[in-house]
């Protein structure tokens, strides 16, 4: 069964620092990896999608790279700004059709 | 449509009253999901349709719950005889499904957020 991890649970940065998000799952054979974003009461916001056969994915200060073999990815984020703040989530496509979610990981960028 | 509508918002009931969540997707997607996430974690799948039938239902917690999506669009989530432990965000995602291949991206909507009291 596959599981995915994102640790830390949350994160409080100062507005500027370049961040780095983890998120580990424990079955390498995925058909993809979406990095999501949700802000708090709303729905989810699709960040980037990685193919298996990618190492990664760049949207404007976004970048995110999948390390399949070892069940790693993370989301890089240059120069945060105070709108960054929501949590994020990924989440892994297996065999079948539905993503499985890690808990998320909460980010505060404080002006 | 522009994005995954969902109607309603939000939704309070009383314990053991029927409920039905409803799902708009993006204008031809051929596949939905249904999710639903509890506080503090991230969405749970339940069921997923590719055009009118439901592909994967091995999500769903109980036969309390059933999904419909008769004409491949519009798709309607019933919970029988509610419980306060089905109280969650039902989340509902669209893609283009099979011909979308390895490049499938799902597009969430904004949720309904069920209370059972």
């Amino acid at each position: 069964k596959q599981e995915v991890t994102q640790i830390p649970a949350a994160l409080s940065v100062p507005e500027g620092e370049n961040l780095v998000l983890n998120c580990s799952f424990t079955d390498s054979a995925i058909y993809n990896l979406q990095w999501f974003r949700q802000d708090p009461g709303k729905g989810l916001t699709s960040l980037l999608l990685i193919q298996s056969s990618q190492r990664e994915q760049t949207s404007g200060r976004l970048n995110a790279s999948l390390d399949k073999s070892s069940g790693r990815s993370t989301l890089y984020i240059a120069a945060s700004q105070p709108g960054d703040s929501a949590t994020y989530l990924c989440a892994v496509r297996g065999g079948s059709e539905k993503l499985v979610f890690g808990k998320g990981m909460k980010l505060t960028v404080n002006p | 449509g522009a994005g995954v509508s969902q109607t309603p918002s939000n939704k309070v009931t009383e314990k053991g009253k029927y409920v039905e969540l409803r799902c708009d997707p993006i204008s031809g997607h051929t596949a939905l999901y249904w999710y639903r996430q509890s506080l503090g974690q991230g969405p749970e799948f339940l069921i997923y349709f590719q055009g009118t039938g439901a592909a994967d239902d091995s999500g769903l917690p109980n036969d309390r719950f059933f999904a419909v999506r008769p004409e491949g669009s519009v798709s309607t989530l019933k919970i029988q005889r509610t419980e306060r432990g089905d109280s969650a965000v039902y989340l509902c995602a669209s893609s283009w499904g099979l011909a979308g291949g390895h490049l499938d991206e799902q597009f969430f909507g904004p949720g309904t957020r069920l209370t059972v009291l």
